[in-house]
């Protein structure tokens, strides 16, 4: 059974740092890419980040580049999203996600989805 | 506000059929296929559709999606109580760096 287990949430000030974690099994970690969606209160899921199976290559939602950054350890089953120079925006539900395919889309014809879903973290942002 | 428009809700009564429309463009949609999650409180999302119209195994053929140009719709027939729940179209922009983008998502209510 595929299970993707998130954590390293919690309550933040205003400019400081979070690093939320997620470790998986049920599947080959190494085979598939991996991202982070998150949702606000009270509205929907937006793409935060992005990894290809290697890590070497990455993708990041706009509202996010430069402040965030994502890392996996495929020795350890485990992908993580290191957060810096946090705002209230950023105030959401995180969930761990893993891609169906092992690269992130790049041009068109991408038929990569998300079939596989932790729980969620929750950030809360604010001083 | 998502790059992919969806209503805020629908209702149907029980045994009545539901459709969502997702509505994109040439940049999302128009070049790249779309995935449906449905969304219950508190739970995980859960994919429903991918390729536009193909169904993960244990998905009853009770939902159905399909796709036209830059627009998809997710159709529900034979609405159940637990179909209640958010659901929210996806797919990737070439205009974005590897992006994935959402709807806003649509509450579907059962009357």
């Amino acid at each position: 059974e595929v299970q993707l287990v998130d954590s390293g949430g919690g309550s933040v000030q205003p400019g400081r740092s979070l690093r939320l974690s997620c470790v998986v099994s049920g599947f080959t970690f190494d085979d598939y890419a991996m991202h982070w969606v998150r949702q606000p209160p009270g509205r929907g899921l937006e793409w935060v980040s992005g990894v290809t199976w290697s890590g070497r290559g990455v993708g990041y939602a706009d509202s996010v580049k430069g402040r965030f950054t994502i890392s996996r350890d495929n020795t350890k089953n485990s992908l993580s999203l290191q957060m810096t120079n946090l705002s209230p925006e950023d105030t959401a539900v995180y969930f761990c996600v893993k891609d169906s395919y092992s690269g992130l889309c790049t041009g068109p014809g991408c038929r990569a989805h998300f079939d596989s879903w932790g729980l969620g973290t929750l950030v809360a942002v604010s001083s | 506000q998502s790059v992919l428009t969806q209503p805020p809700s629908v209702s149907a009564a029980p045994g009545q059929k539901v459709t969502i429309s997702c509505s994109g463009s040439t940049s999302n949609i128009g070049n790249n296929y779309v995935s449906w999650y449905q969304h219950l409180p508190g739970s995980a999302p859960k994919v429903i559709i991918f390729d536009n119209d193909k169904r993960p195994s244990g998905i009853p053929d009770r939902f159905s999606g399909s796709k036209s140009g830059t627009s998809a719709t997710l159709a529900i027939i034979g609405l159940q109580a637990g179909d209640e729940a958010d659901y929210y179209c996806a797919t990737w922009d070439g205009s974005l760096s590897a992006g994935g983008v959402f709807g806003g998502g649509t509450k579907v209510t059962v009357l």
